[in-house]
């Protein structure tokens, strides 16, 4: 079965300073995996999404997550937060079948200190 | 519609009333999804509509969760009976079969007093 886990339920930095979002994700088959943003009283946005094609995907905003097998990692990363980054970022894998059910982590709410 | 819309966005009821949710998926998107996000907690799937085929209603906390899709398009989620634990934001989301992730919606916040 697939899972992912979040570490850090809050993560906060400087304005300007490097972002890293973890996100560990298990699955016995390649998986397909996905960050989303949420940002106050909206709903879910799609960041980027990995689908076995590079490694290194590049979403909106700056944003981009490395997949890394050997580490069954997808961390997301930013090189200079802006105050409009703060929100709350989940990670999520899709499930193996034809349900396209997405997996949800616990989420990291990314605050951003002026 | 250019994306998925919820109504109502914010609902507030009476503990023991009934309540019902709407959805409004991206024209074409034969997958429709509800999750429930309580406060500091993840999403939770509730129930699944993928075209004609039988829901998949694995995730409905209890009996008195129901949702049902007309048409292939419109969904509603009834919760019965509410209870101050059903408060939460309802998030429906929907995709092409072949897509590899959801668009969402904005949610309905549903409080319970």
């Amino acid at each position: 079965a697939q899972s992912v886990t979040q570490l850090g339920s809050h993560v906060s930095v400087s304005e300007g300073a490097l972002v890293l979002l973890r996100c560990n994700y298990s699955s016995s088959v390649p998986p397909y995996l996905f960050w989303y943003v949420q940002y106050p009283n909206q709903g879910l946005q799609l960041l980027l999404k990995y689908t076995s094609a590079a490694t290194l995907v590049k979403g909106i905003n700056g944003f981009e997550a490395e997949f890394k097998k050997s580490e069954t990692s997808f961390h997301l990363t930013k090189p200079s937060a802006h105050m409009s980054d703060a929100a709350e970022y989940f990670c999520a894998v899709r499930r193996m079948d034809s349900s396209y059910k997405l997996i949800f982590g616990s989420g990291t709410r990314l605050l951003v200190r002026p | 519609g250019a994306g998925v819309s919820q109504s109502p966005s914010n609902k507030v009821t009476e503990k023991g009333k009934d309540v019902e949710l709407r959805c409004d998926p991206i024209s074409g998107h034969t997958a429709l999804y509800w999750y429930r996000q309580s406060l500091g907690q993840g999403l939770e799937f509730l129930i699944y509509f993928q075209g004609n085929s039988a829901p998949d209603k694995s995730g409905l906390p209890s009996d008195r969760f129901s949702a049902e899709r007309t048409g292939g398009s419109v969904s509603t989620l009834t919760i019965q009976r509410t209870q101050q634990e059903d408060s939460a934001v309802y998030l429906c989301a929907s995709s092409l079969q072949e897509a590899y992730g959801y668009t969402f919606g904005s949610g309905t916040r549903l409080t319970v007093v």
